[in-house]
């Protein structure tokens, strides 16, 4: 069973526009949850983490996500998108009951048009 | 400050052939070490981690093989590639006894002809 999903392979914006990435992860236990940003060619880089503080976490470059438990979802926002912003997005839960791995999501396509 | 290294950027090589692709962190000590696969258009597939010198533990079985020769030094070895090598292959490391937060090289990119 897949235990990350990330429910849009890619998301077009205008920029100045909104960004939703969407995320939804399964577990019977309290996870941490990360988004991580590769822009093309590189590695990837941490935008943020949530473990078990804040439900709202703010993140590097205007990003934010908050953590639903009842929705069992960690979806990722900015209100205004750059073109900066096109690039890959990996949601990535660490799921307890497996030894404390990370479990990366499948990935998410950021493009944003001028 | 801690920096992580990862030669070479990009490799073009036969199916065959052998493979050897090198990874070394700087600034910190007993890091956990990760190869990471990225093929293309889909998500990341961890390969080998490893908790300290010598100790590998493989997440998927195929042709690679990973080494830990020295504390701060992982090598990602095949003695012979295959097509489906080819991809993005990401190191990554973290402190501390739970995975915690990765921290990435810049990747290899791997095309086996």
């Amino acid at each position: 069973a897949q235990s990350v999903t990330q429910l849009d392979s890619h998301v077009s914006v205008s920029e100045g526009t909104p960004v939703l990435l969407r995320c939804n992860y399964s577990s019977s236990y309290s996870p941490s949850l990360f988004w991580y940003v590769q822009h093309p060619n590189k590695g990837l880089q941490l935008l943020l983490k949530y473990t078990s503080a804040a439900t709202l976490v703010k993140g590097i470059n205007g990003f934010e996500a908050e953590f639903k438990k009842s929705e069992t979802s960690f979806h990722l926002t900015k209100p205004s998108a750059h073109m900066s912003d096109a690039a890959e997005y990996f949601c990535v839960v660490i799921l307890y009951n497996t030894g404390n791995m990370l479990t990366f999501g499948g990935g998410t396509r950021l493009m944003v048009k001028p | 400050s801690q920096t992580i290294h990862q030669w070479p950027a990009t490799l073009v090589q036969p199916v065959g052939s052998p493979l050897s692709l090198e990874c070394t962190v700087e600034g910190t000590s007993n890091p956990n070490l990760y190869w990471y696969r990225q093929a293309a258009g889909r998500g990341l597939q961890l390969l080998f981690y490893s908790v300290g010198i010598g100790q590998i533990s493989s997440e998927v079985p195929q042709n690679l093989s990973a080494s830990r020769p020295q504390d701060r030094q992982f090598i990602l070895s095949s003695k012979k590639l295959l097509l489906s090598d080819s991809g993005f292959y990401l190191c990554a490391w973290s402190v501390g006894a739970g995975a915690n937060v990765l921290t990435f090289g810049a990747g290899s990119r791997l095309t086996v002809l």
